[in-house]
């Protein structure tokens, strides 16, 4: 059973510019989330999409979006990127959104 | 609000040693979900355990064993006979219904040498 895929695995942005991250869960999982993993914060909650629904979002200012599509496929936006958006992003899926989450590799973002 | 911590920062051991890695979380529900998440060079965050608040029953699974205890708000993690391949940092994590989003704590970082 293929697990969390993330794409791309490496980014290099300049500050301005806006970038899409993207994140196919494992089949059969509804539920898809993000996590903004830095040094400095941690591990902080973004966002989650069940059954193309947002259900829930962090303390990230709007320049943050995401979306779920049918297919349960997610993806992440992040417009006017500043240096502090450099971290790794951490897609998980659940099957149901009561269930444990499984974590893809992540995709690292530089911001320059 | 959710909150989990992990008070040591980090913990080296010797190959075959055990390994304890502490986590006292803090939520006003009656209802919440606890896990233990390692993260190794790679990035990604591997599931280990999950344990519900309604199941106090400690086991062992493995090389893996956990200690929950509502009384002091704790579930400890241990890793027995610690191998290199244990290095990694370990999270802990809380999250209740309706919310269901992870809580984690800061991490802890286990260096097991040969």
């Amino acid at each position: 059973k293929a697990g969390v895929t993330q794409t791309p695995r490496y980014l290099i942005k300049t500050r301005g510019q806006q970038v899409t991250l993207s994140c196919s869960p494992i089949s059969g999982h509804r539920s898809v989330s993000w996590y903004q993993q830095t040094p400095g914060q941690g591990l902080q909650f973004l966002f989650e999409y069940f059954s193309e629904t947002q259900r829930n979002k962090g303390n990230f200012p709007g320049r943050f979006s995401g979306r779920q599509f049918s297919n349960s496929r997610s993806e992440m936006n992040v417009s006017t990127l500043e240096l502090g958006d450099s971290a790794l992003y951490l897609c998980a899926s659940k099957k149901e959104l009561n269930t444990e989450a499984f974590f893809g590799q992540g995709t690292r973002l530089t911001v320059v | 609000a959710q909150k989990v911590t992990q008070a040591q920062t980090e913990i080296s051991v010797v190959e075959k040693e055990d390994v304890t890695l502490d986590c006292v979380y803090e939520t006003r529900d009656t209802t919440y979900y606890l896990f233990w998440y390692k993260q190794p060079p790679s990035g990604e965050l591997v599931f280990l355990i999950r344990r519900n608040s309604f199941d106090e029953q400690n086991e062992i699974s493995g090389r893996y064993s956990w200690n929950f205890q509502k009384s002091t708000s704790s579930f400890n993690f241990t890793i027995t006979a610690s191998q290199v391949v244990d290095s990694a940092v370990y999270f802990c994590a809380l999250s209740v219904p309706n919310d269901y989003k992870l809580s984690f704590g800061a991490g802890t970082t286990v260096t097991v040498r040969a």
